[in-house]
């Protein structure tokens, strides 16, 4: 099975700060690659799929990218509303669809 | 609105059994795979399941294999998810979601709670 390996587990940065979380596939998984947010409490949402097409509403302080194997998504100015864990899942419709560990972001 | 509104859950012994199901609105339900999605307290998330949109197809994550039975009615627009021989490590919050195709898991239950414990 392909893993998923995300880093970091956490970060604390400052509000305007540029944040950036990884994700490495094990093996090749081309463009398929999303990015979720789940804040405390609620269910998880879309933010990017495609490893970088940004999922309708979600504002575009927010972007992915690739290279290779590992994928990026970055805040570029984080915002109070951004505290959420973060989480990377592979999708290329192979089973299983592993979902990486999950990176806590908070504000400084 | 676009909703999947889950019921069952509960607490169960181990070794129990346990259903949970999720009631699909608004949207083609038969058009989507489907799956589930299950999140132990203070942990990640962790996908168990998916069924395709004819539910001819289905796989399963190694932790629930053989364990678990994903099954859906079209005709009534509702997701199954058959657990049996629970495990202590079953307990978690369970989110059934849809699949739309290459772009994610765009809608999502409320989550249903399942709680194995003697």
């Amino acid at each position: 099975d392909i893993q998923m390996t995300q880093s970091p587990s956490s970060l604390s940065a400052s509000v305007g700060d540029r944040v950036t979380i990884t994700c490495r596939a094990s093996q090749g998984i081309s463009n398929y690659l999303v990015w979720y947010q789940q804040k405390p409490g609620k269910v998880p949402k879309v933010l990017i799929y495609g490893a970088s097409t940004l999922h309708s509403g979600v504002p575009s302080r927010f972007s992915g990218g690739r290279s290779g194997t590992d994928f990026t998504l970055t805040i570029s100015s984080l915002q109070p509303e951004d505290v959420a864990t973060y989480y990377c899942q592979k999708y290329n419709s192979v089973p299983p669809w592993t979902f990486g560990q999950g990176t806590k972001v908070e504000i400084k | 609105q676009v909703q999947l509104v889950q019921s069952g859950g509960g607490v169960v012994q181990p070794g129990g059994s346990l259903r949970v199901s999720c009631d699909a609105s608004e949207f083609s339900f038969s058009s989507h795979d489907m799956h589930w999605v299950r999140q132990a307290p203070g942990k990640g998330l962790e996908w168990v399941a998916i069924i395709s949109s004819a539910g001819n197809n289905e796989y399963y994550g190694d932790s629930v294999k053989g364990r678990f039975i994903i099954s859906r009615d079209n005709s009534q627009n509702t997701l199954y998810l058959q657990m049996s021989s629970l495990r202590v490590e079953d307990t978690a919050v369970y989110y059934c979601a849809r699949d739309f195709f290459s772009s994610g898991l765009d809608v999502w239950g409320q989550g249903t709670t399942v709680i194995v414990s003697s």
